[in-house]
């Protein structure tokens, strides 16, 4: 199993719902990462995790928080988002120091 | 801090070949990579570059100069299929696999 599965595909959200998305993968990964992409932008990282344990927060608001279950589990808590926030999210994973991260096919949220 | 930078929009006929150039500044260096992004689609791994040098891998090679800061990615017997982003990911230094994103190539591959 080689795959990153990201749920839901789509979701679409007011600015005063709590939603989550989620991420998982079943590569013995211990690093997962959540990343954010406006349209025709580059990723950017927001959080890595590390041995189920936070690692990185890109100075990321916290009406983001993320959430490590387990090694195979990484979640992203939304609460109070704005319409700016609309993008796709990324999750990847990766060994520690492999040569490359694998991502799923990302989450399309849309904030009204 | 890091500074990627690729060239916006690149056009190419199919059959032919593309050089996508990426430069780049940072304050620890530990591998270039290469990613393709068909639009709506997760990026997907094409390549990877620690050493100077070309990294040949069927119809793509990539090459790296770290002095230089510099790095491209050579797309041969282009196929519209090809028509993607492509963007190079620069990892930091820091222990983790933090991977920060250049602002991406948009390749047309025309008939």
């Amino acid at each position: 199993d080689t795959e990153v599965t990201q749920t839901p595909k789509h979701l679409v959200m007011g600015m005063t719902n709590k939603k989550s998305l989620k991420c998982e993968q079943h590569m013995g990964h211990r690093a997962m990462y959540w990343y954010k992409q406006k349209a025709k932008k580059p990723p950017e990282l927001m959080f890595v995790y590390s041995y189920e344990k936070l690692s990185i927060n890109e100075s990321v608001p916290s009406r983001f928080s993320p959430e490590c279950p387990n090694s195979s589990l990484l979640n992203l808590h939304l609460h109070a988002l704005q319409p700016e926030d609309s993008a796709l999210y990324l999750c990847a994973s990766g060994r520690q120091n492999n040569e490359k991260l694998f991502f799923g096919s990302g989450t399309q949220l849309s904030v009204l | 801090g890091q500074n990627i930078d690729q060239p916006t929009e690149m056009t190419a006929t199919e059959g032919a070949i593309v050089q996508i150039n990426c430069t780049y500044q940072t304050s620890g260096f530990n591998g270039l990579f290469w990613y393709q992004q068909h639009a709506g689609e997760a990026p997907t791994f094409l390549s990877y570059n620690v050493l100077d040098g070309l990294e040949e891998k069927g119809r793509f090679s990539s090459f790296l100069s770290r002095s230089k800061g510099y790095s491209y990615l050579l797309l041969k017997e282009l196929q519209m299929k090809d028509s993607a982003s492509y963007l190079c990911a620069v990892r930091a230094n820091t222990g983790f696999q933090k991977l920060v994103f250049g602002t991406g190539t948009r390749l047309l591959v025309s008939p």
